[in-house]
Formats: C-alpha cells, sequence, structure tokens
C-alpha cells in the first residue's frame, strides 16, 4: 500500500533562511507526488508535482522538490524564507485510479 | 471558473441530527473525494468515487454515506452525527489519466467546518 511520511509537525526558520520540508513515500509502483500548501482557514493549494517526467520539479512562490527514488523522497525546499510562506505543507502520493494519500503535514513558521 | 465547490462552509449541529454536506466540481474531472482534517492527523479520506455511479470507502468511512448524484456531484451525508465528528471537511477532484493509469493533482474546495455539540 502507498503511504507518506513527513518528518517533523513543525518547522521554524528564519526570514531569508533555507527552508527544507521532508517527504518519504512508500510504493510498490512508481509514484506520481505532489506537495500541497494549506493556508489558514482555506482549503489545499497545490505547489507542485512529481510525474516521472523530471526529478527536480519547480514550483510556485519559488518552491522545488526532487525526487529521489534510492531514497524514496521528495522533500520540499526553498532558498529564502519569507513570511508569507507559513503555512501547513502537505506531501502526497497517488499510484493509482482510486486515491491520493496524504501525509500528516508539516507546519512552517517564520521568523523575522 | 469556480473549480470545486462545497456547501455549506460552517455548520453546528446537536448531537443525533443529521446533514448532507454538498460539493460539485465544474472541471470535469471522474474522480471525487471526501476528506476529514483533524490537528495533527493530516487529510483523511472518507469516501471516494473514482467514477461517475462508484464509490468506495476510504481510511474512516464509518458514520458518514456517500452519493455520486453525477460527474459534478458528490455529497456527503452524516446520518447519526456525533461530537468525533467535528472537524473540517473538504471535497477533492481529480482527472483520470487514462494512458497513465492513474489520476493526476487533486483540486480542493475552500471546506466545511463543522462542529456537533
Amino acid at each position: 500500500a502507498q503511504s507518506v511520511t513527513q518528518l517533523g509537525s513543525h518547522v521554524s526558520v528564519s526570514e531569508g533562511a533555507l527552508v527544507l520540508l521532508r517527504c518519504n513515500y512508500s510504493s510498490s509502483v512508481p509514484p506520481y507526488l505532489f506537495w500541497y500548501v494549506q493556508y489558514p482557514n482555506q482549503g489545499l493549494q497545490l505547489l507542485l508535482k512529481y510525474t516521472s517526467a523530471a526529478t527536480l520539479v519547480k514550483g510556485i512562490n519559488g518552491f522545488e522538490a526532487e525526487f529521489k527514488k534510492s531514497e524514496t523522497s521528495f522533500h520540499l525546499t526553498k532558498p529564502s524564507a519569507h513570511m508569507s510562506d507559513a503555512a501547513e505543507y502537505f506531501c502526497a502520493v497517488s499510484t493509482g485510479f482510486q486515491k491520493l494519500v496524504f501525509g500528516t503535514g508539516t507546519r512552517l513558521l517564520v521568523s523575522p | 471558473n469556480a473549480g470545486v465547490t462545497q456547501t455549506p462552509k460552517f455548520q453546528v449541529l446537536k448531537t443525533g441530527q443529521s446533514m448532507t454536506l454538498q460539493c460539485a466540481q465544474d472541471m470535469n474531472h471522474n474522480s471525487m473525494y471526501w476528506y476529514r482534517q483533524d490537528p495533527g492527523m493530516g487529510l483523511r479520506l472518507i469516501y471516494y468515487s473514482a467514477s461517475e455511479g462508484t464509490t468506495d470507502k476510504g481510511e474512516v468511512p464509518n458514520g458518514y454515506n456517500v452519493s455520486r448524484l453525477n460527474k459534478r456531484e458528490f455529497s456527503l451525508r452524516l446520518e447519526s452525527a456525533a461530537p468525533s465528528q467535528t472537524s473540517v471537511y473538504f471535497c477533492a477532484s481529480s482527472e483520470a489519466l487514462l494512458e497513465q493509469g492513474r489520476n493526476t493533482e487533486a483540486f480542493f474546495g475552500q471546506g466545511t467546518r463543522l462542529t456537533v455539540v
């Protein structure tokens, strides 16, 4: 069965610092992988997706993620955090038609 | 282009009451989903519908029923609400990529915040 593990329920960074949010997946077949962002009291918005075309994926708002099959990872990074990046981030995996499976989320806190 | 629309946005129910959460998408997607979001638990799948006319249980289906009314609409019903069903409910839809054998990304509604007292 497919699953996703997000390490760290909270990550704190200073404005301008590197953002690294970790995601590891488990899948018996090549996965499609996604990162979503959720701002307070809103729905989930797609940041980026991996669909096997390229291992380094660029998304919106300066975020990117690298698919590493050997490590079964899809970590999300941003070189320089901005106050507006403070939100909750979810990694998700899809391997078939049936459903998307989400991780438990990582709340990113950005301090001035 | 509205995307995924959920109604209502907020609801307070008394224990034992019933209600239906409505969801509609205008993107002609085959697959639709209902998730609940609780603090520290991420999004958990309640039910999904891979195509019009089919529904299947997800991770936490107990206490819920669903109806895929047509390709656009997918409703979630609580027959007898319990305090444990206090949560934020999200509807989502995605497109089936038939040649790739999977769905692409899901598009989410704004959520329904439900409180059961």
